[in-house]
């Protein structure tokens, strides 16, 4: 266990509907990062948070994802009108302030059918 | 733009053989650089963290070596055992976006009995 939760560890969905995903961090962490991974390749970086302010976004996120990092605690990734291309596993890390130990949650399994 | 590459993509190997993973970097600009393994199907769990300073990191029967002049990487796991059967995963992160990680697409390695 490393002390990042994430929520649900699985989600089946029709496309076209929204799904969220929640982070809960290592508490003392302020900086919070949302990753995507698709079979047979490495997590992509998504998002990340300092604080509850949301400080870079990647291209891969399009205007169908937003997350939000309300009073800098837990984030809550949405996708909006999910496509069968959205299908992957969505990583959630917490790094030391140092930088130097990153702690990855398990991890949310999105399958759009 | 950092690319991180990791050869070969899978490996099988009897028990007791030694385990050689490659990883190589096009951008020597680099904070640090982590081997994470992962589990089908579960988020990561980092195994060895070696600074941009550091030649080589060891714990246990792990050992992973760093030249960042060439862009390259290695894993060295001795003595490997069935349950070191898992995908392993190389990151850099690079001085100009700390905290954000850049991985390879792994490889996937499977130690038979």
């Amino acid at each position: 266990d490393t002390g990042v939760s994430q929520d649900p560890r699985h989600k089946i969905t029709k496309r076209g509907q929204n799904v969220t995903f929640r982070c809960d961090p290592i508490s003392e962490h302020n900086r919070l990062y949302w990753y995507r991974q698709t079979l047979g390749q490495g997590p992509e970086f998504l998002t990340y948070f300092q604080n509850e302010a949301q400080l870079e976004k990647s291209r891969l996120l399009s205007d169908r994802f937003s997350a939000e990092r309300p009073k800098g605690s837990f984030s809550t990734l949405e996708i909006q009108r999910t496509e069968q291309g959205d299908s992957a596993m969505y990583l959630c890390a917490s790094p030391e302030t140092s930088g130097n130990t990153i702690y990855f949650g398990e991890g949310s399994w999105l399958t759009v059918v | 733009k950092q690319e991180v590459t990791q050869i070969p993509a899978a490996l099988s190997v009897p028990e007791g053989e030694n385990l050689v993973l490659n990883c190589s970097f096009t951008d020597s600009a680099i904070y640090n650089l982590q081997w994470f393994r992962q589990d089908p199907g579960k988020g990561l769990t980092s195994l060895l963290l070696i600074q941009s300073s550091q030649r080589e990191q060891t714990s246990g029967r792990l050992n992973a070596s760093l030249d960042k002049s060439s862009g390259r990487s290695t894993l060295y796991i001795a003595a490997s055992q069935p349950g070191d059967s898992a995908t392993y995963l190389c990151a850099v992160m690079t001085t100009d976006s700390w905290g954000k990680l850049q991985f390879g697409a792994g490889t996937q390695v499977v130690v038979t009995p």
